[in-house]
Formats: structure tokens, C-alpha cells, sequence
């Protein structure tokens, strides 16, 4: 199975910060990447898909990119509702693989 | 509206079987592929299993292989999931959730099922 490993696994932040979660994956999967917010007791929310597409009605000042191995999704401009977890999963081939997540703590 | 509403979770001993269920709406069920992910408490996401649209194509994580089932009946628009020789482990919150037509991701997601493997 592909691993998928996420960095950092938290860190604060302040509302109004350019914040980059990176994503690597343990062989190519091309752009076979999709991006998820989580917030506390609700289900996880498609951001991003095919590693840089946002899905719609995703707010544009998150991105995503990479191909291959590496991938980053950037917040440009946090705001109070961003603060989070994400996670990336991997869709280049089965079994499915998400990353550990990352968690966006108020600092 | 895209809606997810998962069932059927609840405590279960060792070794025992339960089956989760998943009404689906607002969509043509049948055109979709599903999927289920699991949520340890204080953990990452797990994948589980994943179904084509028409059921004849099955998909599961190694931790579950031999041990769940993923069906669906198009007629009633259900997802199901069939979890027998539970274990310890398998305690989460599982997630049904359709598979996004851009890409075997997940676009829409139920509110989760809590399934407690306890004696």
C-alpha cells in the first residue's frame, strides 16, 4: 500500500497567516491527490481534488500543488473558520491511503 | 440535495457481526460509486472498502479483507456494510461517502455511524 505522511501533525497559527501542509507519498501517484478539512465532530469536507483543483464552492484562497511524491496545500490567508484538521488521500491505486492529518490550532 | 444518513452502528462484542447501512438521496445512486471510511477515536482517517455503481466491483483495506462486505441495492438506494469477526480495532465512526466523478475521492459525506467493539 502507498503511505502517505503528512507534515507537520499540528502547529498554531494566527488568523490572517499564508499556512502550507505538505503531503508525501511513498511512490509517484501523479496528481492523484485530494485534499479534506475536518472539523471536530463532523465529517471530513472535499477542498481539493486531482492535486491542485478546488472543488466547488471551496473558498479560493486555498490551493493545492505537487505531482509525483510531493504536494502542498496552502491556506493564503487564514481565517477563523479554518482552523482544522486536513488531511490528503491518495487515489493513484487501491487501497486508498490518507495521511495522518494535520491539525491548524488558534495560536 | 446530496444526502448521506448512515445506520445501524452500536455496541457489539468481540467477534460479533453487525451491518451498517447508508440512504442515499438526492442523486442517481446508481451512477455513483461508494465508499466507507473509518475514524478511530483521536485518529486519522482509514479507508474501507469501496463499491463500483452497479455492485460487481469490491474494493477493501487489507485490516478488513475477508471480514466485511460492501453491497448496495440500487432499487432502495442503500449502501451497505457488513462487518463480521469484529475486533477491538475496528472501534470508529464510520463514513459513507460517494465517490467524486473527477476522481476516486470522496465528495459528499454521511454524519457517521459509531461502532463500539467492547465486552
Amino acid at each position: 500500500a502507498i503511505r502517505m505522511t503528512q507534515s507537520p501533525s499540528s502547529f498554531s497559527a494566527s488568523t490572517g497567516d499564508r499556512v502550507t501542509i505538505t503531503c508525501r507519498a511513498s511512490q509517484g501517484i501523479s496528481n492523484y491527490l485530494a485534499w479534506y478539512q475536518q472539523k471536530p465532530g463532523k465529517a471530513p469536507k472535499l477542498l481539493i481534488y486531482g492535486a491542485s483543483s478546488l472543488q466547488s464552492g471551496v473558498p479560493s484562497r486555498f490551493s493545492g500543488s505537487g505531482s509525483g511524491t510531493d504536494f502542498t496545500l496552502t491556506i493564503s490567508y487564514l481565517q477563523s473558520e479554518d482552523f482544522a484538521t486536513y488531511h490528503c488521500q491518495q487515489y493513484y491505486s487501491y487501497p486508498l491511503t490518507f495521511g495522518g492529518g494535520t491539525k491548524v490550532e488558534i495560536k | 440535495e446530496v444526502q448521506l444518513v448512515e445506520s445501524g452502528g452500536g455496541l457489539v462484542q468481540p467477534g460479533g457481526s453487525l451491518r451498517l447501512s447508508c440512504a442515499a438521496s438526492g442523486f442517481i445512486f446508481s451512477n455513483y460509486a461508494m465508499t466507507w471510511v473509518r475514524q478511530a477515536p483521536g485518529t486519522g482517517l482509514e479507508w474501507v472498502s469501496a463499491v463500483n455503481g452497479g455492485g460487481a466491483t469490491t474494493y477493501y483495506a487489507d485490516s478488513v479483507k475477508g471480514r466485511f462486505i460492501i453491497s448496495r441495492d440500487n432499487s432502495k438506494n442503500t449502501l451497505f456494510l457488513q462487518m463480521d469477526s469484529l475486533r477491538a480495532e475496528d472501534t470508529a465512526v464510520y463514513y459513507c461517502a460517494r465517490v467524486f466523478r473527477g476522481g476516486d475521492c470522496a465528495d459528499y459525506w454521511g454524519q457517521g455511524s459509531l461502532v463500539t467493539v467492547s465486552s
